[in-house]
């Protein structure tokens, strides 16, 4: 089945540094999404994408897909401690019901 | 905007003891539903969905079921917990034209 897979599994970096994950699949994706889950909390939907190549940004965070939409990364600039959390990918394959999610990143921001 | 409802937040459960953990969907009609698994505070493993009233889908072979008998609730059932049950469940629903799910609170579950 579909598999995906998120590196690294923990980052700890000291406030102001940039941070990225990356995540990977077994398969081509029909689309990409991200979520971040604050330690306690339940994942909160950050942002979709669907075309080969996108690029999206929310303020400090950069979303990319890659060209075999087989891969996608998160880049957080200037990390904040209110970035702490554990960051997941996630994405359909074949099924358009079925959400994989990789394992997430964890990021601890030290002040 | 749609909000997803699941209670208790935490539970207790000794083994060998039944379970029932409820979800319930406000600000839309006839949702996907689906229940995930958090073990550990990582990953998150789907157990089920739902399409619609009567209709489930189980994704991993184990001590869990699932029921939907109505449009915007979804339980997730055990007649006899295990250790390995213990983990983080929560339901989710795709929401809007942005693909993305909304998660519920979460139920924290330790079977002791």
């Amino acid at each position: 089945g579909q598999q995906v897979m998120q590196i690294p599994q923990y980052q700890h970096v000291q406030e102001g540094e940039d941070f990225t994950t990356y995540c990977n699949s077994s398969t081509t994706l029909s689309n990409i999404q991200w979520y971040k889950q604050r330690p306690g909390g339940h994942p909160v939907f950050l942002i979709q994408l669907v075309k080969s190549g996108e690029v999206k940004k929310q303020k400090r965070l950069t979303f990319q897909f890659g060209e075999a939409k087989k891969n996608s990364s998160l880049h957080i600039t200037a990390t904040q401690t209110t970035d702490v959390g554990t960051y997941f990918c996630a994405g359909h394959g074949g099924s358009n019901y079925k959400l994989t999610f990789g394992k997430g990143t964890l990021l601890t921001v030290n002040p | 905007s749609q909000t997803i409802h699941q209670w208790p937040a935490t539970l207790v459960q000794p083994v060998g003891s039944p379970l029932s953990l409820e979800c319930t969907v406000e600000g839309t009609s006839n949702p996907n539903l689906y229940w995930y698994r958090q073990a550990a505070g990582r990953g998150l493993q789907l157990l089920f969905y739902s399409v619609g009233i009567g209709q489930i889908s189980s994704e991993v072979p184990q001590n869990l079921s699932a029921s939907r008998p109505q449009d915007r609730q979804f339980i997730l059932s055990s007649k006899k917990l295990l250790l390995s049950d213990s983990g983080f469940y929560l339901c989710a629903s795709p929401w809007d034209s942005a693909g993305g799910y909304t998660f519920g609170s979460g139920t924290r579950l330790t079977v002791v």
